[in-house]
């Protein structure tokens, strides 16, 4: 069963505007999300996580929201830039620290 | 953030046989654990190997198809046993940072086809 879903395989956005990823999970034993990025041929970046006690979590560019009454987080870029152009991965911890990942969300970011 | 070396960075094998995986960490880490990522799909965990105790598999992965080595706090291997062409993944290893789990940072992977 697929406890963390990211329903969007792609999205496309222009240089300068916001993106707005999305990831929804099943399990309220969640307690850790983590979003990370990855270009091909390379392994997955560490890019911003938020802990289930909190509903915000900004690093310069980078937001994450997160609604636990909806088991939704969302991953804000703005303003985008060609070079995040990547598969973004959203991520789970469960309470054996153990990470569950969702598909993935291909951004695309053109001037 | 620890820096994660991973060898071979691609392979193709032939079906039957074995290929080991190693991942070289430049800290001493408690925890590493082994990926896979088949083609199109995303990450899915295959074992967490911690130092100084037998590696512990996912549901759906067994010891006698990938063996694990953790020798010491920086390497560990992980051999792909008899491959056949569903083996076909990228293989990443990663490592926990700090004395957390929850953020892992991973190697650049092991691209393995299998014909």
């Amino acid at each position: 069963d697929q406890q963390v879903k990211q329903n969007s395989p792609s999205l496309s956005v222009q240089e300068g505007r916001i993106s707005i990823l999305n990831c929804d999970y099943t399990n309220s034993m969640f307690d850790y999300f983590l979003w990370y990025k990855k270009y091909p041929a390379e392994g997955p970046t560490f890019l911003i996580s938020i802990s289930s006690i909190k509903d915000k979590n900004e690093d310069g560019r980078f937001t994450v929201f997160l609604n636990k009454s909806a088991k939704h987080l969302s991953l804000h870029i703005v303003p985008s830039q060609p070079g995040d152009s990547a598969v973004y991965f959203c991520a789970a911890s469960n309470i054996q620290n153990k990470l569950i990942f969702g598909a993935g969300t291909r951004l695309a970011v053109h001037p | 953030s620890a820096v994660i070396s991973q060898k071979p960075s691609r392979d193709i094998c032939q079906r039957g046989t074995s290929l080991t995986i190693q991942c070289q960490v430049d800290s001493q880490v408690t925890m590493m654990f082994w990926y896979r990522q088949q083609p199109g799909q995303s990450l899915t965990l295959i074992a967490t190997a911690n130092q100084g105790s037998e590696a512990t598999y996912e549901s759906g992965f067994v010891i006698d198809k990938f063996p694990i080595s953790r020798p010491n706090l920086t390497f560990s291997t992980l051999t792909v046993s008899n491959m056949s062409p569903e083996d076909s993944s990228i293989y990443l290893c990663s490592v926990a940072s700090g004395g957390s789990s929850y953020e892992q940072y991973f190697g650049p992977g092991t691209r393995l086809t299998v014909t």
